[in-house]
């Protein structure tokens, strides 16, 4: 069984740009959900997506969105760059079935905005 | 907005004595609880969770324990293990388990 993989592992943009991470779910899980962790922070939750759509959102901007592909892998993407947005990005993955199933974190990309 | 509070940033313990990490929420509409830990280069992974209807649970070496009208849960690991140090997260969620709060995590140093 993989686990949840992520890609790239170190990004670095400078303001204005965009940049599009990827994450592949565990197999058989049909929820992702994706964070953001700034340095000395904990993990922030950025959105979840279920079956290919938008689940729930947390407090970002709208430059921040998401795709959940039919193999439940997805992306973030993050438009217009900013400096405050380097931070490492996780996702999760899990199977919803209404009660709560452990997400699985895969081990982020490290994004840097210059 | 900080709906979930881990207000001690590290902790170090002596080996076989027992680790008490410490977390606060604010939101009563959370319904679920959990605990995560942290290596450096990984991403974290699930340790032990509580639900809203119980006070206690226990699972070998951890033990989650919720005080829900202090809006207080804690984590204590016995005997603490070298193996034990790491970044712990607590986090809450609604029972809609659509969003999950973290808290901004203690690290903790199990000394040998």
């Amino acid at each position: 069984e993989t686990g949840v993989t992520q890609s790239p592992t170190h990004l670095i943009k400078t303001r204005g740009q965009q940049v599009t991470l990827r994450c592949s779910s565990q197999s058989g899980h049909n929820t992702v959900s994706w964070y953001q962790q700034a340095l000395g922070q904990g993990p922030q939750f950025i959105f979840q997506y279920y079956r290919e759509e938008e689940n729930g959102r947390g407090n970002f901007p709208p430059r921040f969105s998401g795709l959940q592909f039919p193999n439940y892998s997805s992306e973030l993407n993050v438009n217009a760059l900013e400096l405050d947005d380097s931070a490492l990005y996780l996702c999760a993955s899990s199977f919803t079935s209404g009660a709560y199933n452990e997400q699985f974190f895969g081990p982020g990309t490290r994004l840097t905005v210059l | 907005d900080q709906q979930v509070k881990q207000n001690s940033p590290s902790l170090s313990v002596q080996e076989g004595r027992i680790s008490i990490l410490n977390c606060d929420y604010t939101n009563s509409m959370f319904d679920y609880f959990l605990w995560y830990k942290k290596y450096p280069a990984e991403g974290p992974t699930f340790l032990i969770s509580i639900s809203s209807i119980k006070d206690k649970n226990e699972d070998g070496r951890f033990t989650v324990f919720l005080n829900k009208s202090a809006k207080h849960l804690s984590l204590h690991i016995v005997p603490s293990q070298p193996g034990d140090s790491a970044v712990y997260f607590c986090a809450a969620s609604d029972r809609n388990f659509n969003k999950f709060y973290f808290g901004s995590g203690t690290k903790l140093n199990v000394k040998p």
